[in-house]
């Protein structure tokens, strides 16, 4: 299983939106409505933000949202706050398989 | 609310065995099927491998002639073996809930692989 891409790095000022983007193929991304996103602090247990492409798990603000073309699914934050300064990753099930991205720096600036 | 907690050896030397066990609070191993992750320094994560609530298995084919997945119903917990490390397995191990998507993560362990 190939790791989905996401870009390293991304970036914006508190009360913009930023979108994180996540590529996979048709055997993943595009062949399952399985998409989720996690959040990551440094040293704390990666947290659910969405699965199944665009639903939100109880607790988590709706200025994160989630969607999905083709191979690529994408992760927008709304309304940036200071505490949204993660690491971000996506994850695809696959045939009874997992695959991850390599994950996403957002700075808050 | 489900917890989970990673636990064993934080030094492992080359071409031994590293075993970790995951304990499951909070609900029953025969409610969720379960996975192992494991995050490499400076590296994204990546999935090791699952162990179904039927007890079924499934691993990631980079990593299958040397992981296994067992788990101890009596105790509630879940256990990671991986067979001939190398340096290369140096890494954070979590145990999580879901195949599809994981709702439950453990903290997380360091492993490291060395003499």
């Amino acid at each position: 299983q190939s790791a989905l891409t996401q870009p390293p790095s991304a970036s914006g000022s508190p009360g913009q939106s930023v979108t994180i983007s996540c590529t996979g193929t048709s055997s993943d991304v595009a062949d399952y409505k399985f998409v989720s996103w996690y959040q990551h602090h440094p040293g704390k247990a990666p947290k659910l933000m969405i699965s199944e492409v665009n639903k939100r798990p109880s607790g988590v603000p709706d200025r994160f949202s989630g969607s999905q073309s083709g191979n690529t699914a994408s992760l927008t934050v709304s309304g940036l706050q200071a505490e949204d300064e993660a690491d971000y990753y996506c994850s695809s099930y696959s045939d009874n398989n997992r695959v991850f991205g390599g994950g996403t720096k957002l700075t808050v600036l | 609310q489900v917890q989970l907690q990673e636990s064993g050896p934080g030094l492992v030397k080359p071409s031994e065995t590293l075993s970790l066990t995951c304990s499951i609070s909070g609900g029953s191993f025969s409610d969720y099927n379960w996975i192992w992750i494991r995050q490499p320094p400076g590296r994204g994560l990546e999935w090791i491998g699952s162990i179904f609530k039927s007890g079924s298995n499934n691993y990631n084919a980079s990593l299958k002639s040397r992981v296994t997945i067992s788990v101890d119903m009596s105790r509630n917990q879940f256990s990671l073996r991986l067979t001939s490390v190398t340096a290369a397995d140096t890494a954070v191990y979590y145990c999580a809930e879901g195949v599809r998507w994981s709702d439950y993560w453990g903290q997380g362990t360091l492993v490291t692989v060395s003499s």
